[in-house]
């Protein structure tokens, strides 16, 4: 079984500031992981994965994550934030292996708010 | 680039009505998915399709029905709407050759009064 914990279902920042989210999984078996950003009345954009590669990955918008294994972690960052940034973020885990037929678990979410 | 098309993308049913949510892939995708969204609990899966006439109950399967009808088309029903099912739904797909990304597509708004 998997699961997915986002501590913190709300982020306040200031533009320019530091962005953390934080993501911790559980999987018995190696994960894929996923950050999905969500824009109010729209679906998921894919932000980056992990898929057992680099442990430091590189998404869109300037967003990063790093893998933990030791710490089951995936929390995403953004040096600067921008308004634009103010949207819900998702952590998911998925099944490396395959078994799961690419089922996603997802976190409950994250809403991030920017301040001027 | 089409991508994951749902539809509608609005829709206000009465308790106990039935109605069925379509959707569509362009992407020559084998899995598809179906995942329900409310507030504070992320998306759960509701069924999925691992290929081509396969389906499988996801976490919460209870009150709806599926088909996948062909490589493209996955659709959902609910046979008798409840309050409980007003969420926001997402039809997804799955790249297996880009690192299992799932597609989403922008969501169907459900309302049962």
């Amino acid at each position: 079984a998997q699961s997915v914990t986002q501590l913190g279902s709300h982020v306040s920042v200031s533009e320019g500031a530091l962005v953390l989210l934080r993501c911790n999984y559980s999987s018995s078996v190696p994960p894929y992981l996923f950050w999905y950003v969500q824009y109010p009345n729209q679906g998921l954009q894919l932000l980056l994965k992990y898929t057992s590669a680099a442990t430091l990955v590189k998404g869109i918008n300037g967003f990063e994550a790093e893998f933990k294994k030791s710490e089951t972690s995936f929390h995403l960052t953004k040096p600067s934030a921008h308004m634009s940034d103010a949207a819900e973020y998702f952590c998911a885990v998925s099944d490396a292996g395959g078994t799961s037929y690419g089922k996603l678990t997802f976190g409950q979410g994250t809403i991030l708010t920017v301040h001027p | 680039n089409a991508g994951v098309t749902q539809t509608p993308k609005f829709q206000v049913l009465k308790t106990g009505q039935s109605m069925t949510l379509q959707c569509a892939q362009d992407m020559n995708h084998n899995s598809m998915y179906w995942y329900r969204q409310d507030p504070g609990m992320g998306l759960r899966l509701i069924y999925y399709s691992a290929s081509e006439g396969t389906t499988d109950k996801g976490e919460v399967p209870n009150g709806y029905n599926v088909s996948r009808l062909n490589k493209r088309e996955f659709s959902l029903r609910l046979e008798s709407a409840a309050p409980s099912q007003t969420s926001v739904y997402f039809c997804a797909s799955r790249s297996s050759s880009s690192g299992n990304t799932i597609y989403f597509g922008e969501g169907s708004w459900l309302t049962v009064v």
